[in-house]
């Protein structure tokens, strides 16, 4: 059964005050991680993709990374804007394009 | 990206009434829509997967006859909640498969509260 765990559960940062989300995973045969943006009483919203181990992507002030084990969300300069909840989610072997969602790390970000 | 449109974005509703929630493809022909069920702080939990044109596919532990889904069209899907209990008040998210990396992409949810 495909697991992912996210870490820490909340962040609290300064704005400018650069961290990142961690999001760990167990599947067998990763298809896809994915990164998304949740605003509270909203859908959430579409981020990255990554495929495979030493892939990065950016966009704005976030960069996320992957390994065989874990993904990072690299927050550079966060402003108080990219206060969210950050969800990952993994795509399995399977036919069905089905996402596996952790619970989702909730940041804060002070002006 | 894909646009996706649910209706209502809220509803209350009384005990052991139906509920009918709709999902909308704006902007390309959608055969797969996905619905999920999400308890406050907790992760979005896959309820089934919507085909256009034929039966859904139910996730273990959901019940197939209190969640009823129809694809009717390549743009809408519609979720029913029958006769429906506290215990479903929840907030309901759809989302379409969309490009060739197969991509999903959410619609903005409903918040159901049942009395």
């Amino acid at each position: 059964e495909d697991q992912v765990t996210q870490s820490p559960e909340a962040l609290r940062l300064q704005e400018g005050e650069s961290s990142s989300l961690n999001c760990s995973y167990t599947v067998s045969g990763l298809r896809g991680l994915f990164w998304y943006r949740q605003d509270p009483g909203k859908g959430p919203e579409f981020l990255f993709t990554l495929y495979s181990a030493g892939e990065e992507k950016e966009k704005e002030r976030l960069k996320a990374t992957l390994t065989k084990k874990e993904s990072f969300l690299h927050i550079t300069a966060p402003k108080p804007e990219d206060s969210a909840t950050y969800l990952c989610a993994v795509q399995g072997p399977g036919a069905n394009s089905k996402l596996t969602f952790g619970k989702g790390i909730t940041l804060s970000v002070r002006p | 990206g894909a646009v996706v449109s649910q209706h209502p974005s809220w509803v209350i509703c009384k005990s052991g009434t139906s509920v009918k929630i709709e999902c909308r493809s704006l902007d390309f022909q959608a055969t797969t829509m996905f619905w999920y069920r999400q308890f406050p702080k907790q992760s979005l939990m896959l309820m089934a997967t919507s085909n256009e044109g034929s039966k859904a596919t139910y996730e273990q532990g959901v019940e197939k006859d209190k969640f009823l889904i129809n694809h009717a069209s390549l743009t809408l899907s519609t979720l029913t909640v029958t006769s429906a209990h506290p215990e479903d008040s929840s907030f309901y998210i759809c989302s379409v498969l969309w490009g060739q990396q197969e991509t999903q992409y959410f619609g903005p949810g409903t918040r159901l509260l049942v009395l």
